[in-house]
């Protein structure tokens, strides 16, 4: 069974810009989890959705929004990029959030310019 | 959920076992413990969970004190490539619950 995937790998932009990072979740998954790791704060829990709807949500600005599509595919979307933006970002997913284990994909690294 | 201690850094020989402590003493009954580890710049990868029962994988054993305020994560034959970052994470069982990551252990794999 294929992994998660997330693209792109890497990205670059420029300071208020935005972007959209994509994650297809293990076959049969529905639960998908993002998360932001970065030197300094490490790895924090963005939000999480669950057939279509967003469950949980991290401490991060409105700026940052997702969406979860009926095939499970789920997107993120960084508005307005700040240069503290810059992070490597994960996706994970398990079959339906409740209590599994999560899966990461290899991640997109954003460096914001 | 519960939170963990882990030593910041540990070595090893390449062959040997690598043995990575971890601290949770105050975990609930209905908590897990799971481990994952993150290879530079790479998406953290699942290792092994158990409740209260040690538990064996193809990658790890993971050995739980029988009052559940600590764990052991055994990687029995340690080669180059499990050098990594190593969290150790309390969970719950049920539910959804996000994965707290804290700063790890850096277990670094010599020849």
């Amino acid at each position: 069974k294929a992994g998660v995937t997330q693209t792109p790998r890497y990205l670059i932009k420029t300071r208020g810009q935005q972007v959209t990072l994509s994650c297809s979740p293990i076959s049969g998954h529905r639960s998908v989890s993002w998360y932001q790791q970065t030197p300094g704060q490490g790895l924090q829990f963005l939000f999480e959705y669950f057939s279509e709807t967003q469950r949980n949500k991290g401490n991060f600005p409105g700026r940052f929004s997702g969406r979860q599509f009926s095939n499970s595919r789920s997107e993120m979307n960084v508005s307005t990029l700040e240069l503290g933006d810059s992070a490597l970002y994960l996706c994970a997913s398990s079959l339906t959030g409740n209590g599994e284990t999560q899966y990461f994909g290899p991640g997109t690294r954003l460096l914001v310019l | 959920d519960a939170k963990t201690t882990q030593p910041p850094s540990m070595d090893c020989a390449e062959g040997r076992a690598a043995n990575l402590p971890c601290n949770h003493s105050t975990i609930s009954g209905n908590e897990y413990v799971y481990w994952y580890r993150q290879i530079h710049s790479q998406g953290p990868q699942y290792i092994i969970h158990g409740l209260k029962n040690n538990e064996t994988n193809e990658m790890a054993s993971l050995i739980i004190t029988e009052d559940r305020k600590s764990s052991t994560l055994i990687l029995p034959h340690a080669t180059l490539r499990d050098t990594a970052v190593y969290y150790c994470i309390v969970r719950v069982a049920s539910g959804y619950s996000t994965l707290t990551f804290g700063k790890g252990t850096m277990l670094l794999v010599s020849p």
